[in-house]
């Protein structure tokens, strides 16, 4: 079945340092892939998605690009800051899971001052 | 933007008894919502989908007599944990779907099961 595996964490960073989330998934069709961020005390929201391969999504200085051959979707910034310090969740859906979301099991983020 | 918010976002309950959290989309109306469940350091796992006006849909494994889901509006889904036992403790998150079919997420309530 799918499936999506994420580094595990926590990551700690000092501030203006670069950050990589790696991500992989499995998946029998073609899925959309997701970074969901989760704050202290706050939902998941959506960071960013790709629906197809080489696509990169991209908000608030954060990357991450869709590759098929690696089954992929690492997630990057070139400059932490401290307010990024949260969880942080890669996620599929696709048709043979009727669209329902899948999640890694979350990374934690910590950037120090 | 849309926000879902959840209550209580914690509970501490003895074994044996139930607990009922709200899940509500506060500037939105969601005919379907989300209830998930998390175990430390783990995923989250979809428990059942809630469609407003309907029975919810469980996922394999999850005993819908235990996981009591109601959504009797457009705004509100809630979900009893009956007889709860220490095993059920856990992280219990939902989320309500918007329009274009996007999951805005509540911050989950945390419930220990003494």
């Amino acid at each position: 079945g799918n499936s999506v595996t994420q580094m595990e964490g926590p990551v700690t960073l000092s501030e203006e340092a670069f950050l990589t989330i790696n991500c992989t998934y499995t998946a029998t069709g073609y899925p959309s892939l997701f970074w969901y961020v989760q704050y202290p005390g706050e939902g998941l929201q959506l960071l960013l998605k790709a629906t197809k391969a080489d696509d990169k999504g991209s908000n608030k200085g954060f990357e991450a690009t869709y590759r098929k051959e690696t089954t992929s979707f690492h997630l990057e910034k070139g400059s932490v800051q401290v307010s990024d310090s949260a969880v942080y969740f890669c996620a599929l859906s696709d048709k043979d899971s009727s669209y329902k979301l899948i999640f890694g099991s979350g990374t934690r983020l910590l950037v120090r001052p | 933007g849309a926000v879902v918010s959840q209550h209580p976002s914690r509970v501490i309950c003895k074994s044996g008894t139930s607990v009922k959290i709200e899940c509500r989309s506060l500037d939105f109306q969601a005919t379907t919502m989300f209830w998930y469940r998390q175990f430390p350091k783990q995923s989250l796992m979809l428990m059942a989908t809630s469609n407003e006006g309907s029975k919810a849909t469980y996922e394999q494994g999850v005993e819908k007599d235990k996981f009591l889901i109601n959504h009797a509006s457009l705004t509100l889904s809630t979900l009893t944990v009956t007889s709860a036992h220490p095993e059920d403790s856990s992280f219990y998150i939902c989320s309500a779907q918007g329009l274009a079919g996007e999951e805005f997420f509540g911050p989950g309530t945390r419930l220990t099961v003494l």
